[in-house]
Protein backbone atom coordinates (compact mmCIF):
# COMPACT_ATOMS: atom_id res chain seq x y z
CA UNK A 1 0.00 0.00 0.00
CA UNK A 2 1.65 3.39 -0.96
CA UNK A 3 2.01 5.84 2.31
CA UNK A 4 0.18 8.32 -0.15
CA UNK A 5 -3.20 7.38 -2.00
CA UNK A 6 -4.92 10.09 -4.04
CA UNK A 7 -8.31 9.65 -5.96
CA UNK A 8 -9.80 9.76 -8.25
CA UNK A 9 -6.93 8.89 -10.59
CA UNK A 10 -8.62 10.62 -13.50
CA UNK A 11 -11.33 13.41 -13.14
CA UNK A 12 -13.94 15.23 -16.16
CA UNK A 13 -15.57 17.84 -15.50
CA UNK A 14 -17.39 20.34 -16.88
CA UNK A 15 -16.85 24.24 -16.55
CA UNK A 16 -18.41 25.81 -13.80
CA UNK A 17 -18.28 22.26 -11.69
CA UNK A 18 -17.22 22.35 -8.48
CA UNK A 19 -14.41 19.68 -8.10
CA UNK A 20 -12.57 17.35 -4.99
CA UNK A 21 -9.69 15.96 -5.17
CA UNK A 22 -8.52 13.81 -2.11
CA UNK A 23 -5.81 12.37 -0.51
CA UNK A 24 -5.08 9.80 1.99
CA UNK A 25 -1.55 9.07 3.96
CA UNK A 26 -0.33 6.37 6.13
CA UNK A 27 2.50 8.14 8.04
CA UNK A 28 2.53 10.93 10.25
CA UNK A 29 3.54 14.15 8.48
CA UNK A 30 4.34 17.72 9.46
CA UNK A 31 2.93 19.05 6.33
CA UNK A 32 1.02 18.43 3.16
CA UNK A 33 1.16 20.16 -0.23
CA UNK A 34 -0.58 20.43 -3.14
CA UNK A 35 1.06 20.20 -6.11
CA UNK A 36 -0.33 21.49 -10.09
CA UNK A 37 1.37 20.48 -12.54
CA UNK A 38 0.76 21.63 -16.43
CA UNK A 39 0.91 19.84 -19.63
CA UNK A 40 4.28 21.80 -20.15
CA UNK A 41 5.53 20.18 -17.30
CA UNK A 42 5.98 22.85 -14.78
CA UNK A 43 5.35 21.95 -10.96
CA UNK A 44 4.03 24.46 -9.04
CA UNK A 45 2.98 24.62 -5.18
CA UNK A 46 -0.38 25.75 -4.55
CA UNK A 47 -0.60 25.02 -0.68
CA UNK A 48 1.86 23.75 2.17
CA UNK A 49 -0.92 22.95 5.41
CA UNK A 50 -0.23 21.46 8.63
CA UNK A 51 -4.50 22.19 10.08
CA UNK A 52 -7.16 23.42 8.89
CA UNK A 53 -7.90 25.30 5.78
CA UNK A 54 -6.47 27.29 3.32
CA UNK A 55 -8.23 29.55 -0.09
CA UNK A 56 -6.49 31.06 -2.73
CA UNK A 57 -8.96 32.23 -4.98
CA UNK A 58 -11.12 29.59 -6.09
CA UNK A 59 -8.90 26.99 -4.85
CA UNK A 60 -9.38 25.50 -1.21
CA UNK A 61 -7.47 22.99 0.94
CA UNK A 62 -8.35 21.64 3.84
CA UNK A 63 -6.44 18.94 5.85
CA UNK A 64 -7.92 16.50 8.33
CA UNK A 65 -4.85 15.34 11.12
CA UNK A 66 -6.53 12.91 12.67
CA UNK A 67 -8.48 11.38 9.84
CA UNK A 68 -4.69 11.53 8.09
CA UNK A 69 -7.04 12.97 5.39
CA UNK A 70 -6.82 16.14 2.54
CA UNK A 71 -8.94 17.64 0.10
CA UNK A 72 -8.41 19.94 -2.64
CA UNK A 73 -11.82 21.94 -3.91
CA UNK A 74 -11.86 23.69 -6.96
CA UNK A 75 -15.06 26.09 -6.64
CA UNK A 76 -16.23 27.42 -10.72
CA UNK A 77 -13.94 25.03 -12.53
CA UNK A 78 -12.62 26.48 -15.87
CA UNK A 79 -10.62 24.72 -18.55
CA UNK A 80 -7.57 26.43 -17.23
CA UNK A 81 -8.00 24.35 -14.24
CA UNK A 82 -6.43 21.20 -16.95
CA UNK A 83 -3.63 20.02 -14.80
CA UNK A 84 -2.37 17.20 -12.94
CA UNK A 85 -3.10 17.85 -9.38
CA UNK A 86 -0.02 15.98 -6.76
CA UNK A 87 -0.83 15.58 -3.29
CA UNK A 88 2.67 15.60 -1.15
CA UNK A 89 3.78 14.45 2.11
CA UNK A 90 6.17 16.18 4.29
CA UNK A 91 7.68 14.44 7.07
CA UNK A 92 9.79 16.74 9.33
CA UNK A 93 11.97 13.12 10.82
CA UNK A 94 13.10 12.83 7.51
CA UNK A 95 14.41 15.77 6.80
CA UNK A 96 11.26 17.39 5.25
CA UNK A 97 11.37 15.56 1.95
CA UNK A 98 8.49 14.74 0.23
CA UNK A 99 6.47 11.70 -0.86
CA UNK A 100 4.18 11.80 -3.43
CA UNK A 101 0.76 10.68 -4.57
CA UNK A 102 0.61 9.57 -7.61
CA UNK A 103 -1.53 12.53 -8.86
CA UNK A 104 -5.20 13.02 -9.81
CA UNK A 105 -5.30 14.27 -13.75
CA UNK A 106 -8.01 16.09 -14.24
CA UNK A 107 -9.50 17.82 -17.61
CA UNK A 108 -12.06 20.43 -17.34
CA UNK A 109 -14.17 20.49 -20.40
CA UNK A 110 -16.28 24.15 -21.89
CA UNK B 1 11.02 37.11 -9.37
CA UNK B 2 13.52 33.85 -7.15
CA UNK B 3 13.20 30.95 -8.72
CA UNK B 4 15.07 27.65 -9.26
CA UNK B 5 16.78 27.22 -12.78
CA UNK B 6 18.04 23.70 -14.14
CA UNK B 7 19.92 23.25 -17.29
CA UNK B 8 19.80 21.84 -19.60
CA UNK B 9 16.31 21.36 -20.03
CA UNK B 10 16.44 18.44 -22.83
CA UNK B 11 18.90 16.39 -23.06
CA UNK B 12 18.93 13.19 -25.49
CA UNK B 13 21.60 10.96 -25.70
CA UNK B 14 23.12 7.58 -26.07
CA UNK B 15 22.86 4.66 -23.86
CA UNK B 16 26.50 4.67 -22.22
CA UNK B 17 27.31 8.12 -22.18
CA UNK B 18 27.95 10.13 -19.27
CA UNK B 19 24.92 12.92 -18.40
CA UNK B 20 25.41 16.20 -15.85
CA UNK B 21 22.24 17.82 -14.90
CA UNK B 22 22.45 21.12 -12.78
CA UNK B 23 20.67 22.80 -10.85
CA UNK B 24 20.43 26.76 -9.20
CA UNK B 25 18.44 27.09 -6.52
CA UNK B 26 17.41 30.04 -4.70
CA UNK B 27 19.47 32.39 -3.14
CA UNK B 28 19.42 31.55 0.52
CA UNK B 29 17.98 28.15 0.29
CA UNK B 30 19.86 25.58 2.00
CA UNK B 31 17.96 22.91 0.87
CA UNK B 32 17.94 20.89 -2.01
CA UNK B 33 16.07 17.94 -3.66
CA UNK B 34 16.57 16.12 -6.51
CA UNK B 35 13.52 13.95 -8.06
CA UNK B 36 12.34 12.05 -10.74
CA UNK B 37 9.53 11.68 -12.39
CA UNK B 38 8.22 8.51 -14.39
CA UNK B 39 5.17 7.88 -16.15
CA UNK B 40 5.44 4.27 -13.96
CA UNK B 41 6.92 5.24 -11.11
CA UNK B 42 5.37 9.06 -10.68
CA UNK B 43 7.54 11.63 -8.84
CA UNK B 44 9.91 9.80 -6.41
CA UNK B 45 12.97 11.29 -4.43
CA UNK B 46 16.44 10.54 -5.71
CA UNK B 47 18.62 12.54 -3.06
CA UNK B 48 18.84 15.92 -1.00
CA UNK B 49 21.35 18.20 0.39
CA UNK B 50 21.65 20.58 3.73
CA UNK B 51 23.94 23.09 4.09
CA UNK B 52 25.76 21.50 0.41
CA UNK B 53 25.97 18.07 2.68
CA UNK B 54 24.19 15.05 1.57
CA UNK B 55 21.61 13.85 4.08
CA UNK B 56 19.75 10.88 2.22
CA UNK B 57 20.32 9.66 -1.04
CA UNK B 58 19.06 6.40 -0.68
CA UNK B 59 16.77 6.58 -3.58
CA UNK B 60 19.34 6.88 -5.85
CA UNK B 61 20.98 4.23 -7.83
CA UNK B 62 24.24 4.07 -6.12
CA UNK B 63 26.40 2.03 -9.09
CA UNK B 64 25.34 4.76 -11.56
CA UNK B 65 24.19 7.86 -9.94
CA UNK B 66 26.06 10.89 -7.80
CA UNK B 67 24.96 14.21 -6.71
CA UNK B 68 27.02 16.78 -5.24
CA UNK B 69 26.03 20.33 -4.54
CA UNK B 70 29.95 22.06 -5.05
CA UNK B 71 28.71 25.43 -3.59
CA UNK B 72 25.62 26.80 -2.21
CA UNK B 73 24.26 28.23 -5.74
CA UNK B 74 25.20 24.83 -7.90
CA UNK B 75 23.76 20.90 -7.53
CA UNK B 76 24.92 18.41 -9.72
CA UNK B 77 23.47 15.29 -10.70
CA UNK B 78 24.81 12.85 -13.11
CA UNK B 79 24.38 9.73 -14.66
CA UNK B 80 27.13 7.66 -15.60
CA UNK B 81 26.76 5.33 -17.68
CA UNK B 82 23.06 6.02 -18.57
CA UNK B 83 20.75 3.75 -19.83
CA UNK B 84 16.97 3.70 -21.78
CA UNK B 85 15.46 3.39 -18.04
CA UNK B 86 17.25 6.37 -16.93
CA UNK B 87 14.77 8.28 -19.34
CA UNK B 88 12.60 10.70 -16.96
CA UNK B 89 11.82 14.35 -16.53
CA UNK B 90 14.56 15.09 -12.94
CA UNK B 91 13.20 17.81 -10.94
CA UNK B 92 15.37 20.42 -8.79
CA UNK B 93 13.47 21.61 -5.91
CA UNK B 94 14.71 23.99 -2.96
CA UNK B 95 13.63 25.02 0.62
CA UNK B 96 14.66 27.96 2.94
CA UNK B 97 16.34 27.17 6.58
CA UNK B 98 14.33 25.90 8.99
CA UNK B 99 10.84 26.97 9.19
CA UNK B 100 9.32 27.09 5.80
CA UNK B 101 8.60 23.69 4.13
CA UNK B 102 7.43 24.97 0.97
CA UNK B 103 9.69 23.70 -1.66
CA UNK B 104 10.53 25.65 -5.15
CA UNK B 105 10.64 23.64 -7.83
CA UNK B 106 12.76 24.42 -11.39
CA UNK B 107 11.36 23.28 -14.63
CA UNK B 108 12.96 19.95 -15.01
CA UNK B 109 15.34 18.06 -16.96
CA UNK B 110 13.53 16.25 -19.46
CA UNK B 111 16.14 13.10 -20.30
CA UNK B 112 15.65 10.93 -22.71
CA UNK B 113 18.52 8.11 -23.41
CA UNK B 114 18.28 6.09 -26.73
Amino acid sequence: KNEVEQSPQNLTAQEGEFITINCSYSVGISALHWLQQHPGGGIVSLFMLSSGKKKHGRLIATINIQEKHSSLHITASHPRDSAVYICAVCNNNAGNMLTFGGGTRLMVKP
Amino acid sequence: DARVTQTPRHKVTEMGQEVTMRCQPILGHNTVFWYRQTMMQGLELLAYFRNRAPLDDSGMPKDRFSAEMPDATLATLKIQPSEPRDSAVYFCASIRSSGSLEQYFGPGTRLTVT
